[in-house]
This record gives C-alpha cells, structure tokens and sequence, in this order.
C-alpha cells in the first residue's frame, strides 16, 4: 500500500458527461501528480500541484481541469467526455518537487466512456 | 523536449535466470534523473530503482541493478536471481523538469517469468 488513495476504483459513463476523480496524497506529501493510462498513448504526465499551486502542465486537455485543496487533497475533473478519454487515471504524490524524489502511485481509476 | 525508448514490448526469463531490459533516452538537459517503474497486475506503479545522472556508479537495489550509460544516453535494467513475483510491466522513465517533476515514460516491456 503506497499510501495515495484514489476513488472511484472504477467509472462507467457515457459521452459528453463530466467525472470527478479524487486523490488524496501520503500523509505529509505536498506534490501531487496526475497521469493518464491508454494502451495507445502510454502514460502520459497530465498536471502536478505543489501545496495548492499548480506546478507543471503536461499534456492535459482544455476539457480536463485539476485542483489541490487546503487539506491537499486533489480532484482531476474530465468534462465533455469522448471514447477516447477512457484509460487509467494516475494520482501520485512525493514530499518534494522535482529532482530524484520517488512518486508514489495510487492504484488508478479506471475510466470508461460508452 | 524528453523521450524515453523502450524498444522492446515484451520479454521472458526463466526463473533464476537473469534478464536485461533495454532503454534509451533522449533530454537536452544535463541534469536529470531516471528511473524504473514495474506495474504489476493490481496496477500499482512502484518504484525498483533510480539513477541520479552526476553520478558515475550504477546504483543497485538488492537483485536489482542498472548499466547506464551517460554517453549512449542508455539505462537498462538488470534483474538477476529473476522470481516469478517480478512478472510485471517495466517502465522506463526520465525526470529532466529541475524542481518541477514532468516524468516521462516509455511505452514499457511486459516480462514474464517461466517457471
């Protein structure tokens, strides 16, 4: 167990509706970072926040937005949803921002878009 | 811009046997990081190994070890003693963002480990 907890585990929805995934990070890790899962694009860097702020865009679409909140937690909303939207969504965290810091995972959410 | 090539998808070892996983890197940084992911069946990415890249020596991690190659802009995995437990997908991946943290990873090698 890394210590990051994702929910939900699983989504089921249909196009052109709008999911909200949550993380909330280890205890005491301020750097929170999303990544998206397809088998055709691989893991891609989506967002990282650091201590409510955001830090680095990676490749995130105008549909997906992403905040951290005072207690660290952090919501990735997906709106508009397509078919190709579906893939396993990634929170991570790590104490620092940046250099060779361990990301520690959250086991994902699972996405799928009918 | 950063990539990572992990040229091949999948691999097999037999048990006990050692097995290298192949990966190539491109950054425009001098300092970066890399490291190796598995993600097992339940999904989970854990950290195996990391390589800080001003360091010379490969770093080790118990059956775990590295062969990088600053010049070649190569970081391959060993795993020696393998165990069926380390059937998993292997990423490769790179840090080159300073104090921001864009990791980049490869497409992944999927091993299985024959019994």
């Amino acid at each position: 167990d890394s210590g990051v907890t994702q929910t939900p585990k699983h989504l089921i929805t249909a196009t052109g509706q709008r999911v909200t995934l949550r993380c909330s990070p280890r205890s005491g890790d301020l750097s929170v970072y999303w990544y998206q899962q397809s088998l055709d694009q691989g893991l891609q860097f989506l967002i990282q926040y650091y201590n409510g702020e955001e830090r680095a865009k990676g490749n995130i679409l105008e549909r997906f937005s992403a905040q951290q909140f005072p207690d660290l937690h952090s919501e990735l909303n997906l709106s508009s949803l397509e078919l190709g939207d579906s893939a396993l969504y990634f929170c991570a965290s790590s104490v620092i921002s940046g250099g060779a810091g361990e990301l520690f995972f959250g086991e994902g959410s699972r996405l799928t878009v009918l | 811009a950063q990539t990572v090539t992990q040229s091949q998808p999948e691999m097999s070892v037999q048990e006990a046997e050692t097995v290298t996983l192949s990966c190539t890197y491109d950054t425009s940084e001098s300092d970066y990081y890399l490291f190796w992911y598995k993600q097992p069946p339940s999904r989970q990415m854990i950290l195996v190994i990391r390589q800080e890249a001003y360091k010379q020596q490969n770093a080790t991690e118990n059956r775990f070890s590295v062969n990088f190659q600053k010049a070649a802009k190569s970081f391959s995995l060993k795993i020696s003693d393998s165990q069926l437990g380390d059937a998993a997908m292997y990423f490769c991946a790179l840090n080159s963002g300073g104090s921001n943290y864009k990791l980049t990873f490869g497409k992944g090698t999927l091993l299985t480990v024959n019994p």
